[in-house]
Formats: structure tokens, C-alpha cells, sequence
């Protein structure tokens, strides 16, 4: 079993829908997660980051935590034809200096107008 | 604020040959540094991570090396490339002390002939 299991999509959606994204781990140590989004040829980019279990909310983004579940989901409201991109979840177990990110493949979202 | 900088964004080069790629850090002081590999179809794999000047961890057994010569400077080599040295190297800084809030830069990518 992987780590992190995250389902490649594509996920096509029309402009103004909610998008789910969604990742399933099976490394019950990960308290650290993360959600990067990657344009084409570009890097990473943090979105958000969630400590435990839990939500948390940034404008149209709410990323959840479900730790009994060891699932994360990570919601787009009112989503842009911007937010067209791939969406990267990442988790760690601990926040020190050297930690390395474990990360899903990822999920490409493709938003039409 | 803080920004990444990683050169040259495209690199083609023939098998068997010499490889440097180059990161600095601007706007922060002594930062964790990381070299990430992200092949097509797998999800970003850490290669190297820095601590400090001169310190340098090796995640996986591979072709390539890291050194870090200045504080915000981060070199990733290799003596002889390999066909399956093709990728998207990026690399990643994070807060003194901390490793899970990593910020990316635009990353290297690398085709092998």
C-alpha cells in the first residue's frame, strides 16, 4: 500500500462549481498536511497547511482533516478557470529541519469558462 | 520577503555528461534546503537536504550529489548522467528549525539524450 493515494483526475468542471480534492494516507505518524498547487512547469506552490485533525478556510479554499479516516480533502468554491492546475497533497509526521514532504501525485483540475 | 531562485529553467544534455544545477535563497538567513526530483507519473521524491553550510543529507542511493558552499546557495551534480536522470528538479527552502511549511522554486527541467 502507498503512502499517499491521491487520484491523478483529470477532474473537468465548469466555472463557478465546488471542486473536491481529495487524498488518502496510510501512515497513521502524519500530524503535518499540506496542500500545494502546481501550474505546467512551474514549482510547487503552498496553498494551505493544517496541523492534526480539523478544517481551516482562505478565502474560496477549506482544507479538511478526517485523521480517524486518514483521509484529506481539500474544497475550491466558486472555482476560476485560474485554478485550473495540478493539486498536490503532502503530509509529514513531524515539523523538523530536514523533514521530508510525502507527497501524492497529485490530482490536474481543469476549470472551463 | 523571502524568493527562490533556481537556473537554468530547461537543460538538455547527452549521456554521460556533467550536470550543475544551481538554487539560491534571497530574504532569510541560514534556511533548510532540499532538492526534489519529479518525474512524469510518480510524485516528487527528496533527494537532498541541507541543514546548514557543508551539511548535506542523501535520502535515496543515486547518480547525483549536493553541496552547499554558502548560506543560501544550493548545487545538486552529477559526474556522469544517466538516462533515467531525466526530470524536474526543484528545489525547496524552509524556516530554520522547521520543515514542513517548504516553498518551491520554478524548478530545472532535465531531458537526458
Amino acid at each position: 500500500q502507498k503512502e499517499v493515494e491521491q487520484d491523478p483526475g483529470p477532474l473537468s468542471v465548469p466555472e463557478g462549481a465546488i471542486v473536491s480534492l481529495n487524498c488518502t494516507y496510510s501512515n497513521s505518524a502524519f500530524q503535518y498536511f499540506m496542500w500545494y498547487r502546481q501550474y505546467s512547469r512551474k514549482g510547487p506552490e503552498l496553498l494551505m497547511y493544517t496541523y492534526s485533525s480539523g478544517n481551516k478556510e482562505d478565502g474560496r479554499f477549506t482544507a479538511q482533516v478526517d485523521k480517524s479516516s486518514k483521509y484529506i480533502s481539500l474544497f475550491i468554491r466558486d472555482s476560476q478557470p485560474s485554478d485550473s492546475a495540478t493539486y498536490l497533497c503532502a503530509m509529514s509526521p513531524a515539523n523538523q529541519a530536514g523533514t521530508a514532504l510525502i507527497f501524492g501525485k497529485g490530482t490536474t483540475l481543469s476549470v472551463s469558462s | 520577503s523571502q524568493t527562490i531562485h533556481q537556473w537554468p529553467a530547461t537543460l538538455v544534455q547527452p549521456v554521460g555528461s556533467p550536470l550543475s544545477l544551481e538554487c539560491t535563497v534571497e530574504g532569510t538567513s541560514n534556511p533548510n534546503l532540499y532538492w526534489y526530483r519529479q518525474a512524469a507519473g510518480r510524485g516528487l521524491q527528496l533527494l537532498f537536504y541541507s541543514v546548514g553550510i557543508g551539511q548535506i543529507s542523501s535520502e535515496v542511493p543515486q547518480n547525483l550529489s549536493a553541496s552547499r558552499p554558502q548560506d543560501r546557495q544550493f548545487i545538486l551534480s552529477s559526474k556522469k548522467l544517466l538516462l533515467s536522470d531525466s526530470g524536474f528538479y526543484l528545489c525547496a527552502w524552509s524556516v530554520p528549525g522547521t520543515g514542513t511549511l517548504q516553498h518551491f522554486g520554478d524548478g530545472t527541467r532535465l531531458s537526458i539524450l
